[in-house]
């Protein structure tokens, strides 16, 4: 069946860069997603993006997608400490369902 | 707008209990989906709605029955509570086309 993968752990030092890294099986896949998961809260949409757009940029966010490879990916610019959370990739499929990967735990280094 | 609300946030259940966990949203959003989180296994679909009077199995539905009677409400039932159904569950609701899903703020369920 389709699948989402992420890896499971990244650590970065506060005021670098952070990129998160997905690929995703379905190539049917009309709208891809990124989420936000604070620890004992539910999940907080912080962007998608439209499968035949190359490039999202939102503020220190940038999501960018290679349709071809299945690939997509979340960059942010200046990690912060609030930062530091669990980042879910998620793909709209050809059912209407959405379908998450096993989200990434960001941890930020001082 | 109170969003996606989810009762109880805490519950403990002994194995063979049944129960209910409710989900309501106030967006009067078309689709709605239960997931379950358990650790490195990340959100699970069990079942989700396209309307009211919709329901359709998602990847783990065994165990757990669900109706959608209102375009409001989504409750979950839990018909025989088993120690392999301790997780933390989630509601979520959304329009039809891209738009993301809202979240509740999840109900953390262990059965003992």
């Amino acid at each position: 069946g389709e699948d989402v993968e992420q890896s499971l752990f990244l650590s970065v030092r506060e005021g670098d860069s952070s990129v998160i890294n997905c690929t995703y099986t379905d190539s049917s896949s009309t709208y891809l997603y990124w989420y936000k998961q604070e620890p004992g809260a539910g999940l907080q949409l912080l962007t998608y993006i439209f499968s035949n757009m190359d490039m999202k940029q939102d503020q220190r966010l940038t999501v960018l997608l290679n349709k071809k490879d299945k690939h997509l990916s979340l960059r942010i610019a200046d990690t912060q400490t609030g930062d530091s959370a669990i980042y879910f990739c998620a793909d709209l499929n050809r059912d209407d369902k959405i379908i998450f990967g096993k989200g990434t735990r960001l941890h930020i280094l001082p | 707008n109170a969003g996606v609300t989810q009762t109880p946030k805490f519950q403990v259940l002994k194995t063979g209990q049944s129960m209910t966990l409710q989900c309501a949203q106030d967006m009067n959003h078309e689709y709605m989906s239960w997931y379950r989180q358990d650790p490195g296994m990340g959100l699970r679909l069990i079942h989700y709605s396209v309307g009211a009077g919709i329901t359709d199995q998602g990847e783990v539905p065994n165990g757990y029955n669900v109706s959608r009677s209102t375009t409001e409400d989504f409750p979950l039932r839990l018909l025989s509570a088993a120690p392999s159904q301790t997780s933390v569950y989630f509601c979520a609701s959304r329009t039809g086309g891209f738009y993301g899903y809202t979240f509740g703020s999840g109900t953390r369920l262990t059965v003992v």
